[in-house]
């Protein structure tokens, strides 16, 4: 079945680094997807990484994925005050499937 | 630019009423989608489309209904038969070619 789970709350310090975790429970899933919502507007997608990936860094972000534990994260280095936001995990489940699952999504929130 | 466009942006109807929104999308993309976002709640799934004259129901279809007569065009109509309508309501398209779905800037639904 199809079942993601995040963390709903964060706090954080400007200049420190945040990892968001997110778990999955269906061990098919081809792709795994890190989207950004800023209040009253829609979803920004920041990265995705594929299941054969451990790991994909851009810039100041980094994922991780442990498909063993099927475990995400996601690491942005150096917050910013602009990285207050909400931050989904989702999942599809094969290359054929268009849909997407979305986790409750995690309200980061950067204090100065 | 190319983009996918909600409308209106803020709605309010009558309890009873039906009303419809408009999402519109020129990227070619032949999977559209529609989603549900309630306070402190990730996103649910209300219909998807993966191709023309063709749709699926998501999670959470009951009140709700679609068409797919244009491959740029999906529009939801909220009935009056949804018991609990007040959401924000997110569109997104994707293709098969890429990986991710990307977003409208949502309609905010509200019954008074």
């Amino acid at each position: 079945g199809e079942d993601v789970e995040q963390s709903l709350f964060l706090s954080v310090r400007e200049g420190d680094s945040s990892v968001i975790n997110c778990t999955y429970t269906d061990s098919s899933s081809t792709y795994l997807y890190w989207y950004k919502q800023e209040p009253g507007a829609g979803l920004q997608l920041l990265t995705y990484i594929f299941s054969n990936m451990d790991m994909k860094q851009d810039q100041r972000l980094t994922v991780l994925l442990n498909k063993k534990d099927k475990h995400l994260s996601l690491r942005i280095a150096d917050t910013q005050t602009g990285d207050s936001a909400i931050y989904f995990c989702a999942e599809r489940l094969s290359s054929n499937d268009y849909k997407l699952s979305f986790g409750a999504g995690t309200t980061v929130t950067v204090r100065a | 630019d190319g983009g996918i466009t909600q409308s209106p942006k803020y709605l309010f109807r009558k309890e009873g009423q039906n009303v419809t929104l408009s999402c519109e999308q020129n990227l070619n993309h032949d999977a559209m989608y529609w989603y549900r976002q309630d306070p402190g709640q990730g996103l649910r799934l209300i219909y998807y489309s993966q191709i023309v004259n063709d749709f699926q129901k998501g999670d959470i279809a009951e009140g709700y209904s679609v068409s797919r007569e244009k491959k740029e065009s999906f529009p939801l109509t909220v009935t009056s038969a949804q018991k609990n309508p007040t959401a924000f309501y997110l569109c997104a398209s994707s293709t098969g070619g890429r990986t991710e779905a990307f977003f409208g800037q949502g309609t905010r639904l509200t019954v008074v």
